[in-house]
């Protein structure tokens, strides 16, 4: 089964700071990485797919990089909106999600 | 606007079984493969179970399988997960989920708890 770590577990940061999440895969699966927004009693939201590709609608100030192993997210400039839970999700095989990064309010 | 709208949580005794339902609309419903993705209160999110758009395939985490059956009508823009033997453990708010074949999950449904206790 392939594992997928997100660091860190929290990340608390203010409106306008540049945040970077980390995902890290047990073994390689190429690009097939997405990412999800959760808000508290909400379904996750779809942001980024095959490692870097935008979703349609989502704000072009979130984006992802990497391959292979190695992963980030990145939110450009933090807005109120984007305080929330992120997971990371391998698809190369089956499918596994990261255990979550909560960003917070600093 | 996709919409999937899950319905069947409830409160159920261990060993005990329930049958979920997942309604699809505002999609072509026969081209997707679609999934159950749960989540334990207070903790992250676990693939459940996934079928293709003609049912051709079908994938079981190791947690559920022998236990939940997933199936769906595309006649009915439906999904199911039938649960049995259910335990303490399968306690979770279940999500439906639809995708291309092997991809992420595009559009979630809100969601339904399920609660396993005697």
């Amino acid at each position: 089964d392939i594992q997928m770590t997100q660091s860190p577990s929290t990340l608390s940061a203010s409106v306008g700071d540049r945040v970077t999440i980390t995902c890290r895969a047990s073994q390689s699966i190429s690009s097939w990485l997405a990412w999800y927004q959760q808000k508290p009693g909400k379904a996750p939201k779809l942001l980024i797919y095959k490692a870097s590709s935008l979703e349609s609608g989502v704000p072009s100030r979130f984006s992802g990089s990497g391959s292979g192993t190695e992963f980030t997210l990145t939110i450009s400039s933090l807005q109120p909106d984007d305080f929330a839970t992120y997971y990371c999700q391998q698809y190369n095989t089956y499918w596994t999600f990261g255990q979550g990064t909560k960003v917070d309010i600093k | 606007e996709v919409q999937l709208v899950e319905s069947g949580g409830g409160l159920v005794k261990p060993g005990g079984s329930l049958r979920l339902s997942c309604v699809a609309s505002g999609l072509t419903f026969s081209s997707y493969s679609m999934t159950w993705v749960r989540q334990a209160p207070g903790k992250g999110l676990e693939w459940v179970s996934s079928i293709s758009s003609s049912s051709d395939y079908i994938y079981y985490a190791d947690s559920v399988k022998g236990r939940f059956t997933i199936s769906r009508d595309n006649t009915k823009s439906s999904l199911y997960l039938q649960m049995d033997s259910l335990r303490a453990e399968d306690t979770a708010v279940y999500y439906c989920a639809n995708s291309v074949i092997r991809g992420p999950f595009d559009c979630w449904g809100q969601g339904t708890l399920v609660a396993v206790s005697s």
